[in-house]
């Protein structure tokens, strides 16, 4: 079955490091999302991005952060300069619809960020 | 007023018992509505999609309430897998997919 990945599952960094998470979809699927989860909180949305750009951002998503999909198969996070409270897991999604009538996301498991 | 409302529980039920939770949504020209588990430290996966004249799924069963603004989730016979957290997720007007905060259910031997 036909799955996204996320690279790492688990990253340490200090705070003002440079973190890229990566991710790869599912092959035909032309909408992506990342996500972010702090422990114990709610699912928050950060990016949606479709046809090579940004289609729909939150405002967690402010100018630290950005997204790519620098070679038509993986779809990169990139924090620029992280802060203690960026620690959190980071899930990728793709879907084949803009989460319309079947809505289904597919996730992946995840990136755990720890920010020291 | 959050957009999506969940009661986050814990709701603490005993193995095969019936429990039902609902979640509120504030935008009545949302258009699709959708349940998700989530299992502990895991990635949320789509439980079921609910329908304007409800849907059933084995032992659960979804309901969408239109003029109330609020879809539920029945889950009968619950088995000890069943304890998860539960995601209401709402399909707006603005083509975005809004997450409640989640239901946590316990299912006890």
């Amino acid at each position: 079955e036909p799955e996204v990945t996320q690279t790492p599952s688990h990253q340490v960094t200090q705070m003002g490091q440079e973190v890229i998470l990566r991710c790869v979809p599912i092959s035909n699927h032309l909408y992506f999302y990342w996500y972010r989860q702090i422990l114990g909180q709610k699912v928050e949305f950060l990016v949606s991005f479709y046809n090579n750009e940004i289609s729909e951002k939150s405002e967690i998503f402010d100018d630290q952060f950005s997204v790519e999909r620098p070679d038509g198969s993986n779809f990169t996070l990139k924090i620029r300069s992280t802060k203690l409270e960026d620690s959190a897991m980071y899930f990728c999604a793709s879907s084949e619809f803009a989460g319309g009538p079947t809505g289904e996301l597919f996730f992946g498991e995840g990136s755990r960020l720890t920010v020291l | 007023r959050k957009e999506v409302e969940q009661d986050p529980g814990p709701f603490n039920v005993p193995e095969g018992a019936t429990v039902a939770f609902n979640c509120t949504y504030s935008n009545s020209a949302s258009q699709s509505f959708f349940w998700y588990r989530q299992d502990c430290r895991k990635e949320p996966k789509l439980l079921m999609s609910v329908y304007s004249s409800g849907n059933e799924d084995g032992r659960f069963t979804a309901q969408l309430n239109r003029a109330s603004q609020y879809i539920s989730l029945l889950i009968r016979d619950s088995k000890l897998s069943d304890s998860a957290t539960y995601l209401c997720v709402v399909f707006d007007s603005n083509y975005q997919l809004i997450w409640g905060a989640g239901t946590k259910l316990i299912i006890k031997p």
